[in-house]
């Protein structure tokens, strides 16, 4: 299993500001993945970060929007830059266990855009 | 796009009633599927993994079901209680690697 601590839990942001979500991993894992849910809506992938190696994008997000940085193998940051109501959403960093492909959650972070 | 549908997407029973919902998911390229339960403010918490057709697990008065050949998985709660009142989520895994979610469902129990 892992614990994974992230950080901030809540915010309100002003539209136009950015805002650097931390993720902390109580042991070493390889992949470190990140996920928004929407309101009313599904837990859906951003990206995936690897240690030593840029970030893996999903359809429909980029870089410079939501860019990651995952300096070694137990911390990642993702940053919302440019913020807009439309991000108004809860944040996840996951990791997975070993074979059985069983994930790990932070507690999310709920974003508000004003 | 990978199509994981969840239904009811809210469900509201008595304490004490025994309840399921169900996830739709692709039959083909199936490699594992995962209930998870989230309740709010904290993290959402693995319930089970599944990999084979016809696989029953249970953990305490939660238990699951699945069928691979046709892409549906059953989750049931027998005897509700208000402490089990949390958002339920099954995440299909695929052999590229990636999980897709449902949208949920949302369960309330009323004591």
């Amino acid at each position: 299993s892992a614990v994974i601590s992230q950080k901030p839990s809540r915010d309100i942001c002003q539209r136009g500001t950015s805002l650097t979500i931390q993720c902390q991993v109580d042991s070493q894992v390889t992949m470190m993945f990140w996920y928004r849910q929407q309101p009313g809506q599904s837990l859906t992938l951003i990206a995936t970060a690897n240690q030593g190696s840029e970030a893996t994008y999903e359809s429909g997000f980029v870089i410079d929007k939501f860019p990651i940085s995952r300096p070694n193998l137990t911390f990642s940051t993702l940053t919302v830059s440019n913020m807009s109501p439309e991000d108004s959403s809860i944040y996840l960093c996951s990791v997975e266990s070993g074979s059985d492909t069983e994930a790990f959650f932070g507690q999310g972070t709920r974003l508000t855009v004003v | 796009i990978l199509n994981v549908e969840q239904s009811p997407q809210s469900l509201h029973v008595q304490e004490g009633d025994s309840t399921n919902f169900t996830c739709s998911f692709p039959s083909s390229n199936f490699y594992a599927l995962h209930w998870y339960r989230w309740e709010t403010a904290k993290s959402p918490e693995a319930l089970f993994v599944m990999t084979l057709n016809g696989d029953e697990k249970k953990k305490g008065r939660i238990s699951a079901t699945l069928n691979t050949k046709e892409g549906y998985s059953y989750l049931y709660i027998k005897g509700s209680q208000p402490e089990d009142s949390a958002t339920y989520l099954c995440a299909f895994w695929g052999y590229a690697g990636k999980s897709t979610f449902g949208d949920g469902t949302t369960l309330t129990v009323k004591p």
